[in-house]
């Protein structure tokens, strides 16, 4: 049974940077795939990006392109999620997931971690 | 970017309830489509994949079917646990999108 465990809610002030962590137990973590889902309050859900952490490949939505960075380290089985140039629409909770098979549905989610952006 | 449409954005049943949810893609996705079930404060639950296998685990009153760019989620007889909202997900691209939600609530 995979778990993952996501890093503590965070505050931040528009124009700063966040960086999230998913911490992996279960299954083997080079293996898989992970996602980074984001959902603003009351809304629906919204793809990010992913990584490869075998391989170290991410992509990204066209929409986060060039502001989004996901990596991972093998060695403590624990993917990042980071979000620059923060405006208050990037306030919502964000969940890492992960890929049933590469490119796939999400089987196991994260916590979610809550991100607000706020002067 | 492939859209996902769901219908109706609210359902209200009551217990033992059929109900049904419809979710379109914008272009032909073959049956690389997957729903979730996700309750206030929660991170959604993985139900079902490739349209219509169901995830170990999830009871046989979920369901789905379609292919292409139609698709429905059927909960057979509705039960207190379902009451929640449901999102359909495309995974034919890798860019994936999810539809909008439909909440089931209480009639």
């Amino acid at each position: 049974q995979v778990q993952l465990v996501q890093s503590g809610a965070e505050v931040k002030k528009p124009g700063s940077s966040v960086k999230v962590s998913c911490k992996a137990s279960g299954g083997t973590f080079s293996s898989y795939a992970l996602s980074w889902v984001r959902q603003a309050p009351g809304q629906g859900l919204e793809w990010m990006g992913g990584i490869l952490p075998v391989f170290g490949t991410s992509n990204y939505a066209q929409k986060f392109q060039g502001r989004v960075t996901i990596n991972a380290d093998i060695s403590t089985n624990t993917a990042y999620m980071e979000l620059t140039s923060l405006r208050s629409e990037d306030t919502a909770v964000y969940y890492c997931a992960r890929d049933r098979s590469y490119g796939h549905a999400l089987d196991f989610w994260g916590q979610g971690t809550m991100v607000t952006v706020s002067s | 970017d492939i859209q996902m449409t769901q219908s109706p954005s609210i359902v209200s049943a009551s217990v033992g309830d059929r109900v049904t949810i419809t979710c379109r893609a914008s272009q032909s996705i073959s049956t690389w489509l997957a729903w979730y079930q996700q309750k206030p404060g929660k991170a959604p639950k993985f139900l079902i994949f490739d349209a219509f296998s169901l995830e170990s685990g999830v009871p046989s009153r979920f369901s789905g079917s379609g292919s292409g760019t139609e698709f429905t989620l059927t909960i057979s007889s509705l039960q207190p646990d379902d009451f929640a909202t449901y999102y359909c997900q495309q995974y034919s691209s890798f860019s994936r999108t999810f539809g909008q939600g439909t909440k089931v609530e209480i009639k």
